[in-house]
């Protein structure tokens, strides 16, 4: 199993300000998700960040708005540019479980919980 | 549309008893199919996965089927506990290293 660290786990901040949430992982992992999950919603994958190349991101999530750093194979940070109340949600990364070589499901981390006034 | 819902917002059931929450899905072609348990301020935790090919997971008091003519799957928790009080979560997996989530089902077993 992988134990994932996330920093902060809450923050209240100011519209039009920005936010980096970072992810700590205890072992090296290829691929690390981020993941949105708003107030009774299912959650939603934001982007897929691999280490030494630019993350991919999902349908109505842009780079600009959710720039997205993969320095190392246990690390990566999401930040939530120029807020705005609509941005009031849980965070989460996510990584990867492998078994017998095949992916066999994902450890979350605690989320990051923002409002944004 | 892709739809992925869950039977209810919220499930009460007193405690020994068996709790059954549902999962239907609308246009999508699964290859795998995972439940999750969230506790509140807590992320998502894996509970179990059954693949396309397979009718029925068990572990412990955990039971899953997988129907993918109905586009439906089954979570059965036997012998139901106050301490499995949790948002249970479906998600489906294309293969592509994608998780589709549900919205979630708020259980309270009720001693």
């Amino acid at each position: 199993s992988a134990v994932i660290s996330q920093k902060p786990s809450r923050d209240i901040c100011q519209r039009g300000t920005s936010l980096t949430i970072q992810c700590q992982v205890d072992s090296q992992v290829t691929m690390m998700f981020w993941y949105r999950q708003q107030p009774g919603q299912s959650l939603t994958l934001i982007a897929t960040a691999n280490q030494g190349s630019e993350a991919t991101y999902e349908s109505g999530f842009v780079i600009d708005k959710f720039p997205i750093s993969r320095p190392n194979l246990t690390f990566s940070t999401l930040t939530v540019s120029n807020m705005s109340p609509e941005d009031s949600s849980i965070y989460l990364c996510s990584v990867e479980a492998f078994r017998q070589g095949r992916s066999e499901t994902q450890y979350f981390g605690p989320g990051t919980r923002l409002l944004v006034l | 549309s892709q739809k992925i819902e869950q039977n209810s917002e919220a499930l009460n059931i007193q405690e020994g008893k068996t709790a059954t929450l549902t999962c239907n899905y609308t246009n999508y072609s699964p290859a795998y199919l995972q439940w999750y348990r969230q506790d509140p301020g807590r992320g998502p935790v894996f509970l179990l996965l059954i693949r396309e090919n397979e009718k029925e997971k068990r572990k412990e008091r955990l039971k899953v089927t997988f129907d993918t003519t109905l586009k439906q799957s089954l979570f059965h928790i036997t012998a139901s506990q106050p301490a499995d009080s949790a948002t249970y979560l479906c998600a489906l997996g294309t293969g592509a290293n994608n998780l589709f989530f549900g919205t979630g089902t708020r259980l309270t077993v009720i001693p």
